[in-house]
């Protein structure tokens, strides 16, 4: 089993859509969760940390369910602007290390 | 605000050539890691390290060595180069208490003939 599994997509919602992602991880004891974005042809940059409480950052929310084992991404009144590849990233330690693993992403495309 | 750079955003080279790929960060950041990015596979780390002249192993190390002489400055080394390491090079650097947020160079694509 993979140590972080996200459906590659791509979603293909209208503009104004709700659309959500989830994530699964294998690690029981992984600490920290994060979406992070990535446009076409350019870097991941972070979008925002993963909460057992939730986290919601204007028409995002992040979710974690610690007892299933995975995350999730709401996005509210879909723009344009919101087309890209969406990385879940999980952090376990591992070896005294923090490991910082990505999911394969998963893509939206909006669609005026 | 954070800014990594990568020496090239386009490389060409032969099998067999020696290839170095160049990563420098200004927000003096102890970690620093160097990915790869291939459709369908996601993001794999290739090399990791957390401090000057520390490196770790990532998940896929095979192939390739680093350096890094500097803190700000961390190097990847394809010491032959085979058409299998074509792909999207990612660099990044973190502060060490924040190793999960990282900070992403805008990448190299490499293309091994």
């Amino acid at each position: 089993r993979k140590e972080v599994e996200q459906d590659p997509g791509p979603f293909n919602v209208p503009e104004g859509a709700t659309v959500a992602f989830n994530c699964t991880y294998s690690n029981s004891a992984s600490q920290s969760f994060f979406w992070y974005r990535q446009d076409c042809r350019k870097e991941p940059k972070l979008l925002m940390s993963v909460y057992s409480s939730g986290n919601e950052d204007g028409r995002f929310t992040a979710q974690l369910n610690r007892a299933s084992q995975y995350i999730s991404l709401l996005i509210r009144d879909s723009k344009l602007s919101d087309s890209a590849t969406y990385l879940c990233v999980v952090n376990t330690l591992s070896g005294g290390y923090q490991k910082v693993t990505f999911g394969i992403g998963t893509k939206l495309q909006v669609i005026p | 605000d954070v800014k990594v750079t990568q020496s090239s955003r386009y490389l060409v080279k032969r099998t067999g050539e020696k290839v170095f790929l160049e990563c420098v960060q200004d927000m003096d950041h102890e970690n620093m890691f160097w990915y790869r990015q291939d459709p369908g596979l996601g993001l794999r780390l290739i090399y990791f390290s957390y401090d000057v002249k520390m490196k770790e192993k990532g998940d896929i190390p095979e192939g390739y060595s680093v350096s890094r002489e500097k803190k700000e400055r961390f190097s990847l080394i394809l010491e032959s180069a085979s058409t299998n390491q074509t792909s999207m090079y990612l660099c990044a650097s973190s502060t060490a208490l924040s190793t999960d947020t990282q900070y992403f160079g805008p990448g190299t694509r490499l293309t091994v003939l």
